[in-house]
């Protein structure tokens, strides 16, 4: 059973488009998190959101945790071709982290 | 920047063969887990611990086994590797507030 749901889990644009990644469960988390993930390497952390409707930016990326602390979005503004990875989100739940699937984007020069 | 670390990255081994990969950290981190991803697919727990002598198992079953007898070391063991081990294995480790985790760089195993 997926805890996480992410969408799209592909995503194919070009460089300079904005695109949203999110994702959803019907359980409550303690915190949420945001992976990515290059070829053949561990998942590199992005951020954390912890407060429910809390919104974090960094750089051309803003994250949003969901006000029942259910879901997440990822927002890409400008995608650049060294933004092309896996995002994974991850929910945290009594100590342990599950992820979602992932979504696959990438970003054409 | 995480301060973990996994050992070898590569491994190609014949069916039948013992192995043990290691993970370190230097964070003092009392958590640390052990998923299995196969490329570019999700990440599933087989394995954590909440400190020195206490491990667990995760969601997914897996034939392997780990050991946390330091803090700073975690490694996991399969007696008999099969072709079906292949995959690539994750190490992360988390503080006490467990809102966040840390990865290495994942050991990619091949049985043949």
């Amino acid at each position: 059973t997926q805890l996480l749901e992410q969408s799209p889990q592909f995503l194919s644009i070009q460089e300079g488009e904005n695109l949203t990644v999110y994702c959803n469960s019907s359980s409550v988390f303690s915190s949420l998190q945001w992976y990515r993930q290059e070829p053949g390497e561990g998942p590199v952390l992005l951020v954390t959101v912890v407060t429910g409707g809390e919104v974090k930016k960094l750089k051309r990326l803003t994250f949003q945790f969901g006000d029942a602390r259910k879901d997440s979005s990822l927002h890409i503004t400008a995608a650049q071709p060294g933004d092309t990875g896996l995002y994974l989100c991850a929910g945290a739940v009594f100590n342990k982290f599950y992820f979602g699937s992932g979504t696959k984007l990438n970003v054409k020069p | 920047e995480a301060d973990i670390y996994q050992t070898p990255r590569y491994l190609v081994i014949g069916t039948g063969k013992k192995i043990t990969l290691e993970c370190s950290q230097t964070m003092g981190h009392d958590k640390m887990y052990w998923y299995q991803q196969d490329p570019g697919m999700e990440l599933h727990l087989i394995h954590y611990s909440y400190g020195v002598n206490s491990t667990e198992k995760g969601d997914l079953s897996s034939e392997s086994t780990v050991s946390r007898i330091r803090t700073e070391h975690f490694p996991l063991t399969l007696e008999s590797a099969r072709p079906s081990h292949t995959s690539q294995y994750l190490c992360a480790s988390s503080d006490g507030r467990g809102t966040e985790a840390f990865f290495g760089q994942g050991t990619r195993l091949t049985v043949v």
